[in-house]
C-alpha cells in the first residue's frame, strides 16, 4: 500500500482519557501535516512536521495536543483529557516537499468522545 | 472575510453537463492552488493542482486561475452521477506549506 495510512480508523475514548492518532506517509514522503474536520464545519490546519521537527504548530490548540514525528516510525498526534469537543474526523496529509507541493491524505480517524 | 470562500451549493447539474466550481481567496501572494473531492464520510481526494495563470485540463478536469481577481475555479465536462460529492478548493499562502481550505461545495449530479 504506497498511499497515507492512518489507525486506528475509528477511535473511542471517554471524557478525560488519552487519544492517540497514527499516520506513516506516503511512500518517499518526509514531509507530514494534520488537519482536523468538526461536523459540519471545513477541514482546518493543525501542524505540519519534518521528522524529529516541528515546523508549524499554528493550527494546535494551546493546551491537551501534541505531535511528534519521531526519525523511526510513524507521525503521532495526541490529545490528552479529551472532551466532547475533540470528537471529529482527523486527516493526515503528506508530500514530498513543502512550498507548495501536492498533499495527498489518510483516511482519517474518526475520533468520538462519549 | 474569509480566507477562502465557496459557495456551499448545492450545485445540481444534469448527467452530462459541465459543472463549473468557484473558489475567491483574500491573501493576494498565494501560490498553490489545489482542488479536493471529498465523499461523504471518506478523506478529502486531490483532483487537480495549479501554480500559475491560465487553464490546466487533466481529462474531464480543467482548472482555471486569475491571480489578478483571486480567483480559482473547476470546470467538470460530461458530470457523471458518481462525480456528486463535495468540491473543496485549498490554497497555500506564500511562505508557508499548509492548506487553507475552503467549506466546500456540493455538487449533485442527476441522472
Amino acid at each position: 500500500n504506497a498511499g497515507v495510512m492512518q489507525n486506528p480508523r475509528h477511535l473511542v475514548r471517554r471524557r478525560g482519557q488519552e487519544a492517540r492518532l497514527r499516520c506513516s506517509p506516503m511512500k518517499g514522503h518526509s514531509h507530514v501535516y494534520w488537519y482536523r474536520q468538526l461536523p459540519e464545519e471545513g477541514l482546518k490546519f493543525m501542524v505540519y512536521l519534518q521528522k524529529e521537527n516541528i515546523i508549524d504548530e499554528s493550527g494546535m490548540p494551546k493546551e491537551r495536543f501534541s505531535a511528534e514525528f519521531p526519525k523511526e516510525g510513524p507521525s503521532i498526534l495526541r490529545i490528552q483529557q479529551v472532551v466532547r469537543g475533540d470528537s471529529a474526523a482527523y486527516f493526515c496529509a503528506s508530500s514530498l516537499a513543502g512550498d507548495g507541493y501536492e498533499q495527498f491524505f489518510g483516511p482519517g480517524t474518526r475520533l468520538t468522545v462519549l | 472575510q474569509k480566507e477562502v470562500e465557496q459557495n456551499s451549493g448545492p450545485l445540481s447539474v444534469p448527467e452530462g453537463a459541465i459543472a463549473s466550481l468557484n473558489c475567491t481567496y483574500s491573501d493576494r501572494v498565494s501560490q498553490s492552488f489545489f482542488w479536493y473531492r471529498q465523499y461523504s464520510g471518506k478523506s478529502p481526494e486531490l483532483i487537480m493542482s495549479i501554480y500559475s495563470n491560465g487553464d490546466k485540463e487533466d481529462g474531464r478536469f480543467t482548472a482555471q486561475l486569475n491571480k489578478a481577481s483571486q480567483y480559482v475555479s473547476l470546470l467538470i465536462r460530461d458530470s457523471q452521477p458518481s462525480d456528486s460529492a463535495t468540491y473543496l478548493c485549498a490554497v497555500s499562502p506564500w511562505s508557508t506549506d499548509k492548506l487553507i481550505f475552503g467549506t466546500g461545495t456540493r455538487l449533485q449530479v442527476f441522472p
